[in-house]
């Protein structure tokens, strides 16, 4: 089975700390994805990626930044959280090719005071 | 790129009823369809998928849903619910030209009562 791990399930910050939400897959997908999950907006796209070092806007990147240095992990960086991003972050991993299904981690549920 | 609709963003059913919730999605192009379903607390699942082949598929649980291109239509289908299918359903859809990416509806929550 693909295991799809989100270090966190459970995050409290403060207002401008630099906050980390790590996501690990091990089935040597090539694809990854970082989606927030608000009540009434379902899953929106941050970031995504499909390689090593590589990058791309989803459809709500500001005010977060991603990583991925290894193929197995891809962090989030909010750089300096705010409020209106207390929110559920969930983490997908993906195989190349068209017909490709996305695995989901469990989820980070991040509350910034 | 495409957009997917799930039209009842509750939907509250009595044990052991049918039940069924809506999906429509924006594009008539190839289309790759999926239902995930979200227990509190817990990330997505897939229930079921259609990649090609047979316009109705099966999936986990009992349920099945059935493609209609025609339509655009994904509806989801379970001919008897049971209390532990309360949870949130979401239909993603991705195609051709980016296959890589999928789109999301808003979700439906079901909640079954005993």
């Amino acid at each position: 089975d693909v295991k799809v791990t989100q270090s966190s399930r459970y995050l409290v910050k403060r207002t401008g700390e630099k906050v980390f939400l790590e996501c690990v897959q091990d089935m040597d997908h090539e694809n990854m994805f970082w989606y927030r999950q608000d009540p009434g907006l379902g899953l929106r796209l941050i970031y995504f990626s499909y390689d090593v070092k590589m990058k791309e806007k989803g459809d709500i990147p500001e005010g977060y930044s991603v990583s991925r240095e290894k193929k197995e992990r891809f962090s989030l960086i909010l750089e300096s959280a705010s409020t209106n991003q207390t929110s559920m972050y969930l983490c997908a991993s993906s195989s190349g090719g068209a017909k490709n299904i996305q695995y989901f981690g469990a989820g980070t549920r991040l509350s910034v005071l | 790129a495409q957009s997917v609709t799930q039209l009842d963003s509750q939907v509250p059913v009595f044990e052991e009823a049918p039940v069924e919730l809506r999906c429509n999605y924006s594009s008539s192009v190839s289309v790759y369809l999926f239902w995930y379903v979200q227990y509190p607390n817990q990330g997505l699942q897939l229930l079921l998928k259609y990649l090609s082949g047979s316009t109705l598929v099966k999936g986990i649980n009992g349920f099945e849903a059935e493609f209609n291109k025609s339509q655009t239509s994904f509806h989801l289908r379970k001919p008897s619910v049971h209390i532990s299918d309360t949870a949130e359903y979401y239909c993603a859809v991705s195609d051709w030209n980016t296959g890589n990416q999928f789109y999301f509806g808003t979700g439906t929550s079901l909640t079954v009562i005993p």
